[in-house]
Parts: structure tokens; sequence; C-alpha cells
């Protein structure tokens, strides 16, 4: 059975930092791109980051410069470390994995259950 | 701003037939033909019902369908029942970003 499990979520003033994980199980964790997609409380899902099977990274605007992402393959684990954190990063933050159905589309098949961070003074 | 358009909201009784529709604008959405849609209960981490714009993963009624036409992607939710309440996203991506449309609460009245 396919697991996500997110953890490392809390309370940060602004300007800190902080580091989730994500575990996975129940499949070949190096075969697949992981992500991460943040969500505001009653706001819609915005994406955060990617990681692919060679670690290579991409982020949208919103994050670049401040959020890293990584992944270690013998720890089935992704993690990502958001610095210099701002009210507006308030959210739950999801790790999924991105399944290539066919050779370029993808789509998140698995879910974690989420762990929420709170940047507030 | 999202380069996925979505209703916020929609509609229907039981039994009855809704149409979710997805906007993408030409310059945002580079790879229209791999649209993903995703269902979210109240608390809940969010659950793929659609990828590639029509394709059903197991499991996943077939009461739920994918359509597109043009720039737009449509989720077709066919005998709605209550649990079918929830929100709705659609999902595509431009290069090396992915992209959600803002979602759509759909309602079983």
């Amino acid at each position: 059975e396919v697991q996500l499990v997110e953890s490392g979520g809390g309370l940060v003033q602004p300007g800190g930092s902080l580091r989730l994980s994500c575990a996975a199980s129940g499949f070949t964790f190096s075969s697949y791109d992981m992500h991460w997609v943040r969500q505001p409380t009653g706001k819609g899902l915005e994406w955060v980051s990617v990681i692919g099977t060679a670690g290579d990274p991409y982020y949208p605007a919103s994050v670049k410069g401040r959020f890293t992402i990584s992944r270690e393959n013998a720890k089935n684990s992704m993690y990502l470390q958001m610095n210099s954190l701002r009210a507006g990063d308030t959210a739950v933050y999801y790790c999924a994995r991105a399944n290539y159905y066919d050779s370029s589309g993808y789509a998140f098949d698995f879910w974690g259950q989420g762990t929420m961070v709170t940047v507030s003074s | 701003q999202s380069a996925l358009t979505q209703p916020a909201s929609v509609s229907g009784s039981p039994g009855q037939s809704i149409t979710i529709s997805c906007t993408g604008t030409s310059s945002g959405v580079s790879n229209y033909n791999y649209v993903s849609w995703y269902q979210q209960h109240p608390g809940k981490a969010p659950k793929l019902m659609i990828y590639n714009v029509t394709s059903r993963p197991s499991g996943v009624s077939n009461r739920f369908s994918g359509s597109k036409s043009g720039n737009t992607a449509s989720l077709t939710i066919s005998g709605l029942q209550s649990e079918d309440e929830a929100d709705y996203y659609c999902s595509s991506y431009t290069n090396t970003n992915t992209v959600f449309g803002g979602g759509t609460k759909l309602t079983v009245l």
C-alpha cells in the first residue's frame, strides 16, 4: 500500500525557517518525481516544488530562492527546507507522488495527509 | 491569478448530471492534453479522479468522466450522489511548473 506521511509543520515567526519531511512507503520511491503542494485555509491548491528522479528541482516564483526541495532515496524520504517564511506561506503542505501515465503526462495519484505550517508572530 | 479558470461553484440535485469547466489561457498552459481532476472533501487530502483529460484511475466511479474542447477541459459527474459534494480542482502544467485551477465547490441540493 502506497503511503506518504508528512511531518515537521508547526508555528514559526516571520523570517524563520522550517523543514518539512515526507516519508514514503509501498512503492519504489527513487523511480518517481515527487512534489509539494500547499493549501491555505479555505483556499485552493498551490504547487510549491518538484524534485525529479535525478534530483532536479523546480519552483514557482512565489517560493524560488526561499524554499529548497531535496530527496534521500536511501531513506525513501523527501524534504522541503523553507527559509525567510512569510505570513503568506501559512498553509497545509502536502507531498504528492507524480505518476506518468504516458511519456509526458503526469498526475498526482497519491497524496499525504498534510502538515500545517503557520507563520505568525 | 491561476492559468486555469474554474467556476467558483456549481450545484445539482441527486441523480442529475453536472459539468465543471476548466479554461486555460493559451499562453498559460502549454500541454493541455494532460489535464487532471481532483476531488477534495473538507479536511481531507485531494483524490485523483481523472488524468490525461479523459482517463479514470482504478477504483474511481464511472459516473466521473472528462473531456476537452479547445482550451477548455470539463469534468462531468452523472447520477449525482450526496457524497459527491466536495471541492474539485483541475490541474495541468506549463514547461516545468504545475498549475491548479482555483477550485469549484459542488453542492448537492
